[in-house]
Protein backbone atom coordinates (compact mmCIF):
# COMPACT_ATOMS: atom_id res chain seq x y z
CA UNK A 1 0.00 0.00 0.00
CA UNK A 2 1.47 3.48 -0.81
CA UNK A 3 1.51 6.04 2.02
CA UNK A 4 3.40 7.76 5.09
CA UNK A 5 4.46 5.40 8.41
CA UNK A 6 4.81 7.29 11.75
CA UNK A 7 6.09 5.19 14.36
CA UNK A 8 5.96 5.24 17.01
CA UNK A 9 2.30 5.96 17.74
CA UNK A 10 2.69 6.79 21.04
CA UNK A 11 5.92 8.09 23.28
CA UNK A 12 6.67 8.31 26.42
CA UNK A 13 9.84 10.00 27.48
CA UNK A 14 11.45 11.09 30.35
CA UNK A 15 12.83 14.91 30.73
CA UNK A 16 16.17 15.73 29.36
CA UNK A 17 16.30 12.72 26.89
CA UNK A 18 16.19 13.26 23.40
CA UNK A 19 13.88 11.43 20.87
CA UNK A 20 13.66 10.49 17.48
CA UNK A 21 10.21 10.68 15.53
CA UNK A 22 10.33 8.22 12.65
CA UNK A 23 8.67 9.17 8.99
CA UNK A 24 8.90 6.85 5.96
CA UNK A 25 7.17 7.17 2.29
CA UNK A 26 6.66 5.51 -0.47
CA UNK A 27 4.58 7.76 -2.24
CA UNK A 28 7.64 9.16 -4.44
CA UNK A 29 7.34 12.41 -3.52
CA UNK A 30 9.82 15.04 -3.37
CA UNK A 31 8.55 17.21 -0.46
CA UNK A 32 7.61 16.29 3.31
CA UNK A 33 7.03 18.02 6.19
CA UNK A 34 6.60 18.24 10.11
CA UNK A 35 3.60 19.65 12.01
CA UNK A 36 3.35 20.21 15.67
CA UNK A 37 -0.49 19.77 16.84
CA UNK A 38 -1.68 21.28 20.06
CA UNK A 39 -5.06 21.61 21.61
CA UNK A 40 -6.39 25.07 20.48
CA UNK A 41 -3.45 25.87 17.96
CA UNK A 42 -3.72 24.01 14.90
CA UNK A 43 -1.01 22.70 13.30
CA UNK A 44 2.80 24.37 13.62
CA UNK A 45 5.35 23.92 10.60
CA UNK A 46 8.41 22.82 12.40
CA UNK A 47 10.65 21.81 9.49
CA UNK A 48 10.03 20.92 6.25
CA UNK A 49 12.26 19.67 3.39
CA UNK A 50 11.67 20.20 -0.45
CA UNK A 51 14.69 17.80 -1.19
CA UNK A 52 16.41 15.11 -0.91
CA UNK A 53 19.86 16.67 1.64
CA UNK A 54 18.08 19.70 1.96
CA UNK A 55 15.33 21.13 4.98
CA UNK A 56 14.36 24.82 6.54
CA UNK A 57 13.30 25.59 9.51
CA UNK A 58 9.66 26.50 9.62
CA UNK A 59 7.97 28.61 12.45
CA UNK A 60 8.76 26.61 15.41
CA UNK A 61 11.85 24.85 14.63
CA UNK A 62 13.93 25.56 17.86
CA UNK A 63 14.56 22.31 19.83
CA UNK A 64 14.06 20.17 17.30
CA UNK A 65 16.08 18.84 14.17
CA UNK A 66 16.09 17.06 10.96
CA UNK A 67 17.70 15.09 8.21
CA UNK A 68 17.08 14.46 4.90
CA UNK A 69 19.26 11.43 3.85
CA UNK A 70 17.05 9.79 1.51
CA UNK A 71 13.37 10.34 -0.35
CA UNK A 72 11.50 8.26 1.45
CA UNK A 73 12.90 8.94 5.54
CA UNK A 74 12.10 12.13 6.90
CA UNK A 75 13.14 11.55 10.89
CA UNK A 76 12.47 14.29 13.77
CA UNK A 77 14.14 14.58 16.77
CA UNK A 78 13.03 16.44 19.59
CA UNK A 79 16.14 17.52 21.87
CA UNK A 80 15.91 18.41 25.39
CA UNK A 81 16.06 21.92 24.60
CA UNK A 82 12.47 21.47 23.62
CA UNK A 83 10.92 23.25 26.64
CA UNK A 84 7.23 22.13 26.10
CA UNK A 85 7.66 18.45 23.80
CA UNK A 86 4.50 16.53 24.91
CA UNK A 87 2.20 17.29 21.32
CA UNK A 88 0.70 15.40 18.68
CA UNK A 89 3.10 15.51 15.79
CA UNK A 90 2.24 14.79 12.09
CA UNK A 91 4.18 14.20 9.10
CA UNK A 92 3.25 15.14 5.82
CA UNK A 93 4.25 14.61 2.17
CA UNK A 94 3.53 16.69 -0.55
CA UNK A 95 3.95 15.56 -4.41
CA UNK A 96 5.52 18.74 -5.80
CA UNK A 97 3.43 19.75 -8.80
CA UNK A 98 0.84 21.61 -9.86
CA UNK A 99 -1.66 20.07 -6.67
CA UNK A 100 -1.61 21.50 -3.67
CA UNK A 101 -2.74 18.75 -1.55
CA UNK A 102 -0.86 17.04 1.48
CA UNK A 103 -0.60 13.83 2.35
CA UNK A 104 -0.65 13.05 6.38
CA UNK A 105 0.65 10.28 8.64
CA UNK A 106 -1.22 8.81 11.29
CA UNK A 107 0.50 10.66 13.98
CA UNK A 108 2.86 10.59 16.51
CA UNK A 109 1.92 11.48 20.31
CA UNK A 110 4.75 12.11 22.71
CA UNK A 111 4.29 12.62 26.20
CA UNK A 112 6.97 13.99 28.22
CA UNK A 113 6.55 12.35 32.17
CA UNK B 1 3.87 35.61 7.33
CA UNK B 2 0.61 34.26 7.10
CA UNK B 3 -1.66 34.73 9.47
CA UNK B 4 -4.94 32.53 9.27
CA UNK B 5 -8.00 32.68 11.86
CA UNK B 6 -10.79 30.40 12.15
CA UNK B 7 -13.67 30.30 13.60
CA UNK B 8 -15.83 28.71 15.67
CA UNK B 9 -13.84 26.95 17.50
CA UNK B 10 -16.72 24.25 17.85
CA UNK B 11 -19.96 23.93 15.97
CA UNK B 12 -22.90 21.69 17.15
CA UNK B 13 -25.37 21.26 14.18
CA UNK B 14 -28.38 19.08 13.91
CA UNK B 15 -28.17 16.04 11.85
CA UNK B 16 -29.47 17.63 8.56
CA UNK B 17 -28.91 21.04 9.20
CA UNK B 18 -25.87 22.74 7.33
CA UNK B 19 -22.95 23.97 8.95
CA UNK B 20 -20.98 27.10 8.23
CA UNK B 21 -16.84 27.44 9.18
CA UNK B 22 -14.82 30.76 8.66
CA UNK B 23 -11.46 32.01 8.02
CA UNK B 24 -9.32 34.70 7.13
CA UNK B 25 -5.72 35.29 6.20
CA UNK B 26 -3.58 38.35 6.15
CA UNK B 27 -1.52 38.08 3.33
CA UNK B 28 -3.22 39.10 -0.05
CA UNK B 29 -0.57 37.28 -2.03
CA UNK B 30 -1.84 33.69 -0.67
CA UNK B 31 -3.38 32.22 -3.71
CA UNK B 32 -4.20 28.54 -2.29
CA UNK B 33 -6.81 27.83 0.31
CA UNK B 34 -7.62 23.86 1.42
CA UNK B 35 -9.65 22.50 4.09
CA UNK B 36 -8.81 19.82 6.10
CA UNK B 37 -11.12 16.93 7.96
CA UNK B 38 -9.17 15.26 11.06
CA UNK B 39 -10.51 12.32 12.68
CA UNK B 40 -10.18 11.47 15.89
CA UNK B 41 -6.53 9.82 16.46
CA UNK B 42 -5.49 10.38 12.94
CA UNK B 43 -3.79 12.36 10.73
CA UNK B 44 -6.47 15.43 8.28
CA UNK B 45 -7.35 14.80 5.03
CA UNK B 46 -8.29 16.99 2.40
CA UNK B 47 -11.97 17.64 1.66
CA UNK B 48 -12.06 20.28 -0.80
CA UNK B 49 -9.70 23.18 -2.16
CA UNK B 50 -9.83 26.39 -3.78
CA UNK B 51 -7.41 28.74 -5.59
CA UNK B 52 -7.86 32.62 -6.30
CA UNK B 53 -8.94 32.68 -9.53
CA UNK B 54 -12.23 31.20 -8.65
CA UNK B 55 -14.49 32.46 -6.03
CA UNK B 56 -16.41 29.23 -5.42
CA UNK B 57 -16.42 25.41 -5.70
CA UNK B 58 -18.33 22.84 -4.65
CA UNK B 59 -18.31 18.58 -4.68
CA UNK B 60 -21.79 17.00 -3.54
CA UNK B 61 -22.39 18.33 0.36
CA UNK B 62 -19.22 20.60 0.67
CA UNK B 63 -18.81 24.13 -0.90
CA UNK B 64 -15.92 26.93 -0.05
CA UNK B 65 -16.18 30.51 -1.31
CA UNK B 66 -13.80 33.17 -1.57
CA UNK B 67 -13.66 36.62 -0.88
CA UNK B 68 -10.00 38.11 -1.59
CA UNK B 69 -11.28 41.39 -1.40
CA UNK B 70 -12.02 40.75 2.34
CA UNK B 71 -9.50 37.85 2.54
CA UNK B 72 -11.79 35.27 3.82
CA UNK B 73 -13.06 32.00 2.78
CA UNK B 74 -15.58 29.98 4.35
CA UNK B 75 -16.65 26.12 4.13
CA UNK B 76 -20.25 24.70 3.73
CA UNK B 77 -21.55 21.48 4.57
CA UNK B 78 -25.22 21.15 3.89
CA UNK B 79 -26.92 17.93 5.26
CA UNK B 80 -24.70 17.30 7.78
CA UNK B 81 -24.40 13.34 8.95
CA UNK B 82 -23.12 11.68 12.17
CA UNK B 83 -20.26 10.93 10.25
CA UNK B 84 -18.96 14.79 9.35
CA UNK B 85 -18.50 14.69 12.70
CA UNK B 86 -14.74 15.30 13.28
CA UNK B 87 -12.22 18.55 13.37
CA UNK B 88 -11.99 20.98 10.68
CA UNK B 89 -8.88 23.10 9.77
CA UNK B 90 -8.43 25.86 6.92
CA UNK B 91 -5.07 26.50 5.43
CA UNK B 92 -3.75 28.91 3.50
CA UNK B 93 -0.55 28.81 1.34
CA UNK B 94 1.51 30.44 -1.65
CA UNK B 95 1.66 28.49 -4.59
CA UNK B 96 4.14 28.52 -7.33
CA UNK B 97 5.46 31.71 -5.99
CA UNK B 98 9.32 32.65 -5.37
CA UNK B 99 9.45 31.46 -1.29
CA UNK B 100 6.45 29.75 -1.00
CA UNK B 101 7.73 26.54 -0.60
CA UNK B 102 4.16 24.99 -0.92
CA UNK B 103 4.11 26.09 3.27
CA UNK B 104 0.74 25.45 4.58
CA UNK B 105 -0.68 27.76 7.18
CA UNK B 106 -3.18 26.28 8.79
CA UNK B 107 -6.16 28.16 11.11
CA UNK B 108 -6.93 26.82 14.87
CA UNK B 109 -9.67 23.92 13.70
CA UNK B 110 -13.05 23.68 14.20
CA UNK B 111 -14.54 21.29 16.55
CA UNK B 112 -17.82 19.77 14.28
CA UNK B 113 -20.72 17.76 16.15
CA UNK B 114 -23.15 16.32 14.07
CA UNK B 115 -26.30 15.79 16.88
CA UNK B 116 -29.25 12.74 16.09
Amino acid sequence: DGGITQSPKYLFRKEGQNVTLSCEQNLNHDAMYWYRQDPGQGLRLIYYSQIVNDFQKGDIAEGYSVSREKKESFPLTVTSAQKNPTAFYLCATHQGSNTGELFFGEGSRLTVL
Amino acid sequence: GENVEQHPSTLSVQEGDSAVIKCTYSDSASNYFPWYKQELGKGPQLIIDIRSNVGEKKDQRIAVTLNKTAKHFSLHITETQPEDSAVYFCAASKQGLTGGGNKLTFGTGTQLKVEL
